[in-house]
């Protein structure tokens, strides 16, 4: 695997249910981080990991709660959504040590709340 | 206000042709940086070019370059000979260095749909 990987791909789930994301970088990186992504609005941060600390939880509902066990993988358990909590949610990943910072992407998970 | 700008909801292009997607930004910080983000349909953000404000030339990577003007604030996109696989969703953003600290924050405009057309 390379790059950025997030699972599952798609998930349907209801409003009582509990499910977690994935996601893992496979790049060295010492930073990640979740967004969160609906229709029409602009790409929204939900929470920053760096080197496993959490430096960034964007004013987020309890209803995500993140976890980062290593510097390689992240996960955003959900536990009674809302419907408006349907959304693509993007994982990314970026290396501190100077330059330019870019955050790599991965392929998002789709979530629909029932 | 809007840190991050893009006015055009859509655009569609010519094959072959280039094009140029705008972005203006708002910032007090001296020390920032501008990225520009490809999304297509299948859902990745696909990291395109950077700029850094102190970057005295205007970055280009491949097919992409960035217009950099500084003083009016904007960091524009140019796709030159797009091609078919160009169609997607692209995304400004700026990082505010104040905001260092181990990590990379992000703010991003609301994107730009483009559509390359045969």
């Amino acid at each position: 695997e390379t790059g950025v990987t997030q699972t599952p791909r798609h998930l349907v789930m209801g409003m009582t249910n509990k499910k977690s994301l994935k996601c893992e970088q496979h790049l060295g990186h010492n930073a990640m981080y979740w967004y969160k992504q609906s229709a029409k609005k602009p790409l929204e941060l939900m929470f920053v990991y760096n080197f496993k600390e959490q430096t960034e939880n964007n004013s987020v509902p309890s209803r995500f709660s993140p976890e980062c066990p290593n510097s390689s993988h992240l996960f955003l358990h959900l536990h009674t959504l809302q419907p408006e909590d349907s959304a693509l949610y993007l994982c990314a990943s970026s290396q501190d040590t100077g330059g330019r910072y870019e955050q790599y992407f991965g392929p998002g998970t789709r979530l629909t709340v029932t | 206000a809007q840190k991050i700008t893009q006015t055009q909801p859509g655009m569609f292009v010519q094959e072959k042709e280039a094009v140029t997607l705008d972005c203006t930004y708002d910032t007090s910080d001296p020390s920032y940086g501008l990225f520009w983000y490809k999304q297509p349909s299948s859902g990745e953000m696909i990291f395109l070019i950077y700029q850094g404000s102190y970057d005295q030339q205007n970055a280009t990577e491949g097919r992409y370059s960035l217009n950099f003007q500084k003083a009016r604030k904007s960091a524009n996109l140019v796709i030159s000979a797009s091609q078919l696989g160009d169609s997607a969703m692209y995304f400004c953003a700026m990082r505010e260095d104040r905001f260092s600290g181990g990590y990379n924050k992000l703010i991003f405009g609301a994107g730009t749909r483009l559509a390359v057309h045969p």
